[in-house]
């Protein structure tokens, strides 16, 4: 495809349901990137991908947030149980090599899935 | 307190006119810096890298003062579409991870 592209664009989750939210990168890139952007607020690291390798999952903010990339190239990001406080877009980002923007390397957001849990 | 500090803004201001944004960082291990812009409901984009020489991509102009780990951009000559909502962004090293400011909102009006 032409860019990143995240699925759903929208998501209303009753307090307590699960939730799955899908990133397919760019073609051929091999970091991916989770970030979590809450209303007002700038983009806030999640975790990291490099193939499907999970490199760094520490801005995961609890337990119940967990994510995959199984074969290096779609990802998903599950949220279990979710709470009022998770309501934020989450964003996919993927860069051709690793580095993600360190090292100038340019990073490719996808619009992302904005969450609403009620 | 924040990693990155923006003021929220908005900078209202009219279409030719001259704007300029601050914005702070408070570790001195940040190596990398850049500029992204984000529409209203859109996803954020690279607007420029910040080298520590100061540089310029047309109507805009991008500064780092190490010394007191602040960063600015300028824009020149607003136009309509300049507005939109600016993020200060940082690295350390050659980490992947990006931090964000929590960005400054810029409304150019006719």
């Amino acid at each position: 495809g032409a860019g990143v592209s995240q699925s759903p664009r929208y998501k209303v989750a009753k307090r307590g349901q699960d939730v799955a939210l899908r990133c397919d990168p760019i073609s051929g890139h091999v970091s991916l990137f989770w970030y979590q952007q809450a209303l007002g607020q700038g983009p806030e690291f999640l975790t990291y991908f490099q193939n499907e390798a999970q490199l760094d999952k520490s801005g995961l903010p609890s337990d119940r947030f967990f994510a995959e990339r199984p074969e290096g190239s779609v990802s998903t990001l599950k949220i279990q149980r979710t709470q009022q406080e998770d309501s934020a877009v989450y964003l996919c980002a993927s860069s051709l090599i690793g580095g993600g923007g360190g090292g100038g390397e340019k990073l490719f957001f996808g619009s992302g899935t904005q969450l609403s849990v009620l | 307190r924040k990693e990155v500090e923006q003021d929220p803004g908005p900078f209202n201001v009219p279409e030719g006119a001259t704007v300029a944004f601050n914005c702070t960082y408070s570790n001195s291990a940040s190596q990398s810096f850049f500029w992204y812009r984000q529409d209203c409901r859109k996803e954020p984009k690279l607007l420029m890298s910040v080298y520590s020489s100061g540089n310029e991509d047309g109507r805009f102009t991008a500064q780092l003062n190490r010394a007191s780990q602040y960063i600015s951009l300028l824009i020149r000559d607003s136009k309509l579409s300049d507005s939109a909502t600016y993020l200060c962004v940082v690295s350390h090293g050659s980490s992947y991870k990006l931090i964000f400011g929590s960005g400054t909102r810029l409304l150019v009006r006719p």
